[in-house]
Order: structure tokens, then sequence, then C-alpha cells
């Protein structure tokens, strides 16, 4: 049981470039979760969905795109990298609460 | 946007002693949870509280929810050296599906 996977698990962008994380879960969860941590900040909350086709704002929604064409999947997309943006991006899904299901994060620099 | 605050920020303690650490919020929560993040990995929830003033065990942990629900604590007694780790609050509000993480608290044992 995979659980919830991330790809790619590092990725070095350059200013102005575009790229997609992707976010896979197999545990049929209605809801996903894209998280950023950076130091002394803990999780923040980009973007949710809360089922097939949805989603919503977190609190730092700026500068990302999100899509949930089917519901195993949860994609972020950076429009143009701003080193604003490094960081270590984390998914999460969750059937309700209380626990949500992490996977192990993608480690995102931008020069 | 949201987030809750966490203290201490970090800390460094001998293996053995108890730990302690707290989350407040200006918001009230309903779910109070509490996750565990290893080095290189994603969080796991270790503890979900669901009422105020509830007090709530797992092993070595013992979690509370304060009666204000804009609180939360987290003690850990006799500390072991696998114990150290990101430790990272979090609650929900009625009628969302968020989940909302506070700033973190790094715990450090030294053997």
């Amino acid at each position: 049981n995979a659980g919830v996977t991330q790809t790619p698990k590092f990725r070095v962008l350059k200013t102005g470039q575009s790229m997609t994380l992707l976010c896979a879960q197999d545990m049929n969860h209605e809801y996903m979760y894209w998280y950023r941590q950076d130091p002394g900040m803990g999780l923040r909350l980009i973007h949710y969905s809360v089922g097939e086709g949805t989603t919503a704002k977190g609190e730092v929604p700026d500068g990302y795109n999100v899509s949930r064409l089917k519901k195993q999947n949860f994609l972020l997309g950076l429009e143009s990298a701003a080193p604003s943006q490094t960081s270590v991006y984390f998914c999460a899904s969750s059937q309700g609460i209380p626990e949500a299901f992490f996977g192990q994060g993608t480690r995102l620099t931008v020069v | 946007g949201q987030q809750l605050n966490q203290s201490p920020q970090s800390m460094f303690i001998q293996e053995g002693e108890d730990v302690s650490m707290n989350c407040t919020s200006s918001s009230i929560f309903n779910t109070w949870l509490w996750y565990k993040q290893d080095p290189g990995e994603g969080p796991v929830l270790l503890i979900a509280l669901y009422k105020a003033g509830e007090l709530t065990s797992n092993g070595r942990l013992t979690a509370q929810f304060g009666i204000t629900r804009k609180d939360s604590f987290l003690n850990i007694s006799a500390s072991i050296p696998s114990d150290v780790g990101i430790y990272f609050c979090a609650g929900t509000t009625s009628g969302t599906y968020k989940y909302i993480f506070g700033t973190g608290t790094r715990l450090k044992v030294l053997a």
C-alpha cells in the first residue's frame, strides 16, 4: 500500500521556469492538500480540494495553481518560479477528521 | 492567514527527561491534533482531541484540549532518542476540511 506518493522528490528550477508537482493517493480519499514547509514557519496550506473537480485556496495560494481532474491525483503548478518559492512541499490526503496522511515531500530550489 | 503558534520553537533535553510543549491560537478550533515529523519524512498523526478539556494519552504521550478551545498541550514522558523530530499541532474548525498547522517544536534528545 503506497499511501501518498509525491513526484519528483527533488528539483532545481531557474527563476521564471514552470513546473508541476504530482501527488497521487491510493486510499480513495476525498480530501487532498498541498502545504509548504519553511524553517520557523511550520506547514502552511497552499491549496486544497474537497473532491474530484474541486479546488480551494489555502493560506498562501499566490503564485500557485492546482487541479484535481481525477480523485486520486492532485497537481500543484508553478507558472513562473521565484526564489521565494524555494521550500519543501508536502501533499496530504484525508477521508475526514482526524487523520491526514502525508507524502514524503518534494524539495524545490529556485535559483 | 491563520496559523498556530507553538512554543518552544526548539528544545534540547537529556534522555529520560519529560517534555512539555504548547500551541495557541487567536481562533477557536473544534479539533486539535498533534503530529510528529521525522527527518526526511512527512508528518504522522500522534493524538487527536475532540472536545474542550479532553485529556488523551498514547503511550508516553499525553495531550490536552484547552478549555478555551484556543490552545492545546503535549507532554512526552521519559524521552528516548527516537523522540527526536519536529512536533506540529494542527486545528480544524467545524464545517471546513482544512488542517491549519502550527509553527512546530523541534526536539533534540541528548543520550
